[in-house]
């Protein structure tokens, strides 16, 4: 399948600071990616859409002034959390869809995650 | 709004044993149909998609899907320790990819 690379895996960051998470695609473009956050034992809530070259798509209660998106070339998409807060802390995923996928049904490959721990 | 359920579990099943993993879902125009499992503190891996009704099998998984009943599972054949994980349903509807919260399966030695 698709290789998909999120950087980093870990960070800890005092509130009120600003932090960026990066997501790769490796080995294939990828105009749209999707940024996931979930919460201990809770599933997978989709936040946004990054869309290459033009604005993100957010999801209703994500606020994008706080979580800004920028997915400037075919296979980097970044989400910079700002102003982190302690509620912030989550586990933050991105993921690229299959770009073999037939049709409109292409299966979404994630990154390794990446753990966010605001104190 | 458009939901996917699960048995949050935990599903305790014996090694060797068969492992049932059930999911439905309430949008009816959903074309594809996606198990994610999804070790603990790890990103989901996609496992199985299935896209018409009936069965679908990749080694020791089994995935199937009613459409006209709105429900998808998962069969685990020979379950192993390193089946233990949470299994995810996903489904997708419009251009999203909806998730359900997961089964944990826990396989007994």
């Amino acid at each position: 399948g698709a290789v998909v690379s999120q950087h980093p895996s870990r960070v800890i960051c005092k509130s009120g600071t600003s932090v960026k998470i990066e997501c790769r695609s490796l080995d294939f473009q990828a105009t749209t990616m999707f940024w996931y956050r979930q919460f201990p034992k809770q599933s997978l809530m989709l936040m946004a859409t990054s869309n290459e070259g033009s604005k993100a798509t957010y999801e209703q209660g994500v606020e994008k002034d706080k979580f800004l998106i920028n997915h400037a070339s075919l296979t980097l998409s970044t989400l910079t959390v700002t102003s982190a807060h302690p509620e912030d802390s989550s586990f933050y995923i991105c993921s690229a869809r299959d770009p073999e996928g037939r049709g409109n049904t292409g299966e979404l490959f994630f990154g390794e995650g990446s753990r966010l721990t605001v104190l | 709004q458009k939901e996917v359920e699960q048995n949050s579990g935990p599903l305790s099943v014996p090694e060797g044993a068969i492992a049932s993993l059930n999911c439905t879902y309430s949008d009816r125009v959903s074309q594809s149909f996606f198990w994610y499992r999804q070790y603990s503190g790890k990103s989901p891996e996609l496992i199985m998609s299935i896209y018409s009704n009936g069965d679908k099998e990749d080694g020791r998984f089994t995935a199937q899907l009613n459409k006209a009943s709105q429900y998808v599972s998962l069969l685990i054949r020979d379950s192993q320790p390193s089946d233990s994980a949470t299994y995810l349903c996903a489904v997708k509807g419009d251009d999203k990819i909806i998730f359900g919260k997961g089964t944990r399966l826990h396989i007994l030695p």
